[in-house]
């Protein structure tokens, strides 16, 4: 069936350096992307979207990339720091109406 | 303060017991959603709703029931038809149904609901 999934599991990186969280999907109607943060026992916060019709867009340290032809999301965090320390979810909006399909999520850890 | 409010944080069912989640929003969003997670993984949608007075089926609807008697208002009765309840549960809601408009795509989540057996 048609899914939204992550390659990695877990991400380590080093506070300061730069992150790369990836998602793959694999529904090709899906136009429409979106990032969430999840912090232990809180609810889903969101980050960055993006539509299907662009291919890159910028935030405040954040960056998500769509890439159609091989469809494929990923979030890039800038300076990762301690407190981006969290689950990361993609989400796509294929339904009628406007529901997200999630994927498994991402844990990323900064090591300091 | 406008927001998303679930209570409550932790709850403790009973075998046999039926349990309501509470979520209110004052967004004067259209579109209320219950999600559930369970650890380590994802969101999986257990029932939408629209409209006021009006509610859909999501992948995991048996053994869970809502109502949405008032717009900012939609409870999730977990019943002992449920027989493994534990999990966290998410509420959300969006504004509009209008797909043109993608800022009304974003779902706004609360802060969760635990729910334990005892």
């Amino acid at each position: 069936g048609e899914s939204v999934g992550l390659h990695l599991p877990t991400l380590s990186v080093q506070e300061g350096d730069n992150s790369i969280i990836n998602c793959a999907y694999s529904n090709s109607a899906s136009d429409y992307f979106i990032w969430y943060k999840q912090e232990s026992g809180k609810g889903p916060q969101f980050i960055i979207d993006i539509r299907s019709n662009m291919d890159k867009r910028q935030g405040q340290r954040v960056t998500v990339l769509l890439n159609k032809t091989v469809k494929h999301l990923s979030l890039q965090i800038a300076a990762t720091q301690p407190g981006d320390s969290a689950v990361y979810f993609c989400a796509e909006n294929t339904r009628a109406g406007n529901m997200l399909t999630f994927g498994g999520g991402t844990r990323l850890m900064v090591k300091p | 303060d406008g927001g998303i409010t679930q209570s409550p944080k932790y709850l403790f069912r009973k075998e046999g017991q039926n349990v309501t989640l509470s979520c209110e929003q004052n967004l004067n969003h259209d579109a209320m959603y219950w999600y559930r997670q369970d650890p380590g993984q994802g969101l999986r949608l257990i029932y939408y709703s629209q409209i006021v007075n009006d509610f859909q089926k999501g992948d995991i609807a048996e053994g869970y029931s809502v109502s949405r008697e008032k717009k900012e208002s939609f409870p999730l009765t977990v019943t002992s038809a449920q027989k493994n309840p534990t999990a966290f549960y998410l509420c959300a809601s969006s504004a509009l149904l209008d797909r043109t408009q993608a800022t009304n795509e974003k779902l706004f989540f609360g802060s969760g609901t635990q729910l334990s057996v005892l």
